[in-house]
């Protein structure tokens, strides 16, 4: 069974920093795209960024362009999201999901991480 | 990056057909064909009901269809039923490994 499990998210004030985790698992990860998809409160899906199974190649939405870098290890199976310089509107659930060039969609979804900026 | 265009609700008796439409452009829905679409209940994760424009996983009823036109894709629900209610959130790949998601669409069973 496909399984991922976000942690790290938190509280904190604009302007700081904090790093997300997934652990995935039930697929080779080494093989496979991983990307991190946010929801604000209230709000709609929001795609935010995508690292190849081979870190080659690496791409953010450009709402988080600059201040979030996406990271993995797959000896660990594992996925970053190291989050600087937050914003009030970087508020969301953020999940993280596998695809590749022959699976473009997302499923299954994790629970999420819930990550607040707030002063 | 500009989100893909959904109507925001759409609603239907029990029974009936509701058609949400999802519109991007050649550089995304109209570019590929790896529409998908999600399903989300207040609180709970999003869940896949149709991958691939129109492929449907495993468990998903056969009452949800998907289909493609240019730069505008559709699900349809035939056959409403109460627990259909939800949001609905299409996505499409937009290239070099990027996704865009649509704006959402509330669907409401009257």
């Amino acid at each position: 069974e496909v399984q991922m499990v976000e942690s790290g998210g938190g509280l904190l004030q604009p302007g700081g920093s904090l790093r997300l985790s997934c652990v995935a698992s039930g697929f080779t990860f080494s093989s496979y795209s991983m990307n991190w998809v946010r929801q604000a409160p209230g709000k709609g899906l929001e795609w935010v960024s995508c690292i190849s199974s081979s870190c080659d190649t690496i791409t953010y939405a450009d709402s988080v362009k600059g201040r979030f870098t996406i990271s993995r290890d797959n000896a660990k199976n594992s996925l970053y999201l190291q989050m600087n310089s937050l914003r009030d509107d970087d508020t969301a659930v953020y999940y993280c999901a596998y695809s590749s060039s022959d699976r473009r969609w997302f499923d299954p979804w994790g629970q999420g991480t819930l990550v607040t900026v707030s002063s | 990056q500009s989100a893909l265009t959904q109507p925001r609700s759409v609603s239907g008796s029990p029974g009936q057909s509701v058609t949400i439409s999802c519109t991007g452009t050649s550089s995304d829905v109209g570019g590929y064909n790896s529409v998908s679409w999600y399903q989300q209940h207040p609180g709970k994760a999003p869940k896949l009901m149709i991958y691939d424009v129109t492929k449907r996983p495993s468990g998903v009823p056969d009452r949800f269809s998907g289909s493609k036109s240019g730069n505008t894709a559709s699900l349809t629900i035939s056959g409403l039923q109460d627990e259909d209610e939800a949001d609905y959130y299409c996505c499409s790949y937009a290239g070099r490994y990027t996704y865009v998601f649509g704006t959402g669409t509330k669907v409401s069973v009257l």
